[in-house]
C-alpha cells in the first residue's frame, strides 16, 4: 500500500478561523513533509519531519503550525490565515529523510481563505 | 535556488518522442522526477543519484550529467497517458532531510 491520505479534500475558512489539515500514511515511512502548491506552480516545501521530529522549517509564518503526533500522522494547524495562503496543501512521505528516497504524495487539501 | 526546466511546454502526437531538461546552478546529490496530472497529486517517476546513472521506467528514461548539473527526462513513443506536468526536484545533500527544490515544470500534452 503506497497511499498517503489527506483530509479534508476541500476547506474554506475565514481569516479568524482555526482549522487543521490531516495527513496519514501506513507505509512505515519515517519522514513526512508539507508542501504548498499554487496554481500552475511547483510544490514548495514548508516543513519536514524525520522520526517525528521537526527537521526543516522553510521560514514558514507562525500562522502555520505543524504537528507529528506519531509516525503515521502529520497535522497542519492553521490560524489567522491570509487570502494569499489559499493553495493546494500537499502532504508527502518517504522511507527516510534522505535524498535517495522517493516521496509519495497525498491528493492534497484545497484551501480557500476568505 | 530553483532548478530551471526546459521547455516550458511541449505538444506531441502519440508515438512521438520528447526530452525535458532540468538544470541547476548548484552541485547536486540527486534529481527526482514527478508527473502531475490536473487536479491530482504528483506521482513519482524516478530518482537519479550522483554518479551519472541512467534509469528507465517503461518508455520513460532519464539521465544525470553530474559535470553539467543537468538531468534529462526522455519520453519515448509517447502515449496519451503521458500528458501532464513534469517536475524535476533537486537535492544538494544526501542528509539534508530529503529537501527537494522543484523546477517550474514542463507541461506535456500528447494528442491522438
Amino acid at each position: 500500500d503506497t497511499e498517503v491520505t489527506q483530509t479534508p479534500k476541500h476547506l474554506v475558512m475565514g481569516m479568524t478561523n482555526k482549522k487543521s489539515l490531516k495527513c496519514e500514511q501506513h507505509m512505515g515511512h519515517r519522514a513526512m513533509y508539507w508542501y504548498k502548491q499554487k496554481a500552475k506552480k511547483p510544490p514548495e516545501l514548508m516543513f519536514v519531519y524525520s522520526y517525528e521530529k521537526l527537521s526543516i522549517n522553510e521560514s514558514v509564518p507562525s500562522r502555520f503550525s505543524p504537528e507529528c503526533p506519531n509516525s503515521s500522522l502529520l497535522n497542519l494547524h492553521l490560524h489567522a490565515l491570509q487570502p494569499e495562503d489559499s493553495a493546494l496543501y500537499l502532504c508527502a512521505s518517504s522511507q527516510f529523510g534522505l535524498a535517495d528516497y522517493e516521496q509519495y504524495f497525498g491528493p492534497g487539501t484545497r484551501l480557500t481563505v476568505t | 535556488q530553483q532548478p530551471v526546466q526546459s521547455p516550458q511546454a511541449v505538444i506531441l502526437r502519440e508515438g512521438e518522442d520528447a526530452v525535458i531538461n532540468c538544470s541547476s546552478s548548484k552541485a547536486l546529490y540527486s534529481v527526482h522526477w514527478y508527473r502531475q496530472k490536473h487536479g491530482e497529486a504528483p506521482v513519482f517517476l524516478m530518482i537519479l543519484l550522483k554518479g551519472g546513472e541512467q534509469k528507465g521506467h517503461d518508455k520513460i528514461s532519464a539521465s544525470f550529467n553530474e559535470k553539467k548539473q543537468q538531468s534529462s527526462l526522455y519520453l519515448t513513443a509517447s502515449q496519451l497517458s503521458y500528458s501532464g506536468t513534469y517536475f524535476c526536484g533537486t537535492a544538494v545533500h544526501k542528509a539534508a532531510g530529503n529537501k527537494l527544490t522543484f523546477g517550474g515544470g514542463t507541461r506535456v500534452l500528447v494528442k491522438p
